[in-house]
C-alpha cells in the first residue's frame, strides 16, 4: 500500500527564511508524488509534481522539492519565504500510472509566515 | 477556462435533511472525483468517474451518500439524510486523461448539518 506522511502538522519560518516541508513516502512500486497547496478558503492547486524524469523538481511560486529515494522522501523548499506564501500544503502519492487518477494525499502542514 | 465550479459555495441544512451538491468538471477532463475534507479525517476520496463511470466508490462513508454522473459537464453528491457528523467541506476535482494524476480542485462547497 501507499501512503505519505508529513512531519509537522504546523511550520513557521520568517520572511524571506528558508522553507523546507518535510514529506515521506511509503510505495512498493516507483510513485508519483505531488505537492498541492491550499489557501485559505480554496480548493487545493498543484504545486509540482515528481514522475521520475529528474529527481529535483521546479514548480510553481518558486518551490521545489527532490525525490530522494534512499531516504524515501520528497520534501519541498523554498529559499526565501513570503507572506503570500501562508497556507496548507499537501504531500500526495500515486501508486501507479495507471491508476494514477487515484491520490493518496498526507494530512497537511500549514505553514505561516512570521513579518 | 472557468477552472472547475462547484455549488453551493456554503450550504446550512437540519438534521434529516436531502442535501444535493454540484459539480461542473473542466470541460474536455475524462476524471471526476469528489472529496471530503475534515479536521479529524484529512481530505478523503469518497468516489470518482471516468467518462461518467463510476469507478471507486469504496470512500462513500455509507448509503446516505450517493453520486451520479448523468453527462460529461455535471456531476451531483447527495446526502439523504444528513446528518451532522456530515459536516464538513466537499471538493470535486477533475483530470484529463492525457494526466489522469494531475488533478484540478474546485473551491469546495461547505456542509453544515445542524
Amino acid at each position: 500500500a501507499q501512503s505519505v506522511t508529513q512531519l509537522g502538522s504546523h511550520v513557521s519560518v520568517s520572511e524571506g527564511a528558508l522553507v523546507l516541508l518535510r514529506c515521506n513516502y511509503s510505495s512498493s512500486v516507483p510513485p508519483y508524488l505531488f505537492w498541492y497547496v491550499q489557501y485559505p478558503n480554496q480548493g487545493l492547486q498543484l504545486l509540482l509534481k515528481y514522475t521520475s524524469a529528474a529527481t529535483l523538481v521546479k514548480g510553481i511560486n518558486g518551490f521545489e522539492a527532490e525525490f530522494k529515494k534512499s531516504e524515501t522522501s520528497f520534501h519541498l523548499t523554498k529559499p526565501s519565504a513570503h507572506m503570500s506564501d501562508a497556507a496548507e500544503y499537501f504531500c500526495a502519492v500515486s501508486p501507479t500510472y495507471s491508476s494514477a487518477s487515484k491520490i493518496i494525499f498526507g494530512s497537511g502542514t500549514r505553514l505561516s509566515i512570521r513579518p | 477556462d472557468a477552472g472547475v465550479i462547484q455549488s453551493p459555495r456554503h450550504e446550512v441544512t437540519e438534521m434529516g435533511q436531502e442535501v444535493t451538491l454540484r459539480c461542473k468538471p473542466i470541460s474536455g477532463h475524462d476524471y471526476l472525483f469528489w472529496y471530503r475534507q475534515t479536521m479529524m479525517r484529512g481530505l478523503e476520496l469518497l468516489i470518482y468517474f471516468n467518462n461518467n463511470v463510476p469507478i471507486d466508490d469504496s470512500g462513500m462513508p455509507e448509503d446516505r451518500f450517493s453520486a451520479k454522473m448523468p453527462n460529461a459537464s455535471f456531476s451531483t453528491l447527495k446526502i439523504q439524510p444528513s446528518e451532522p457528523r456530515d459536516s464538513a467541506v466537499y471538493f470535486c476535482a477533475s483530470s484529463h486523461r492525457d494526466s489522469p494524476d494531475t488533478q484540478y480542485f474546485g473551491p469546495g462547497t461547505r456542509l453544515t448539518v445542524l
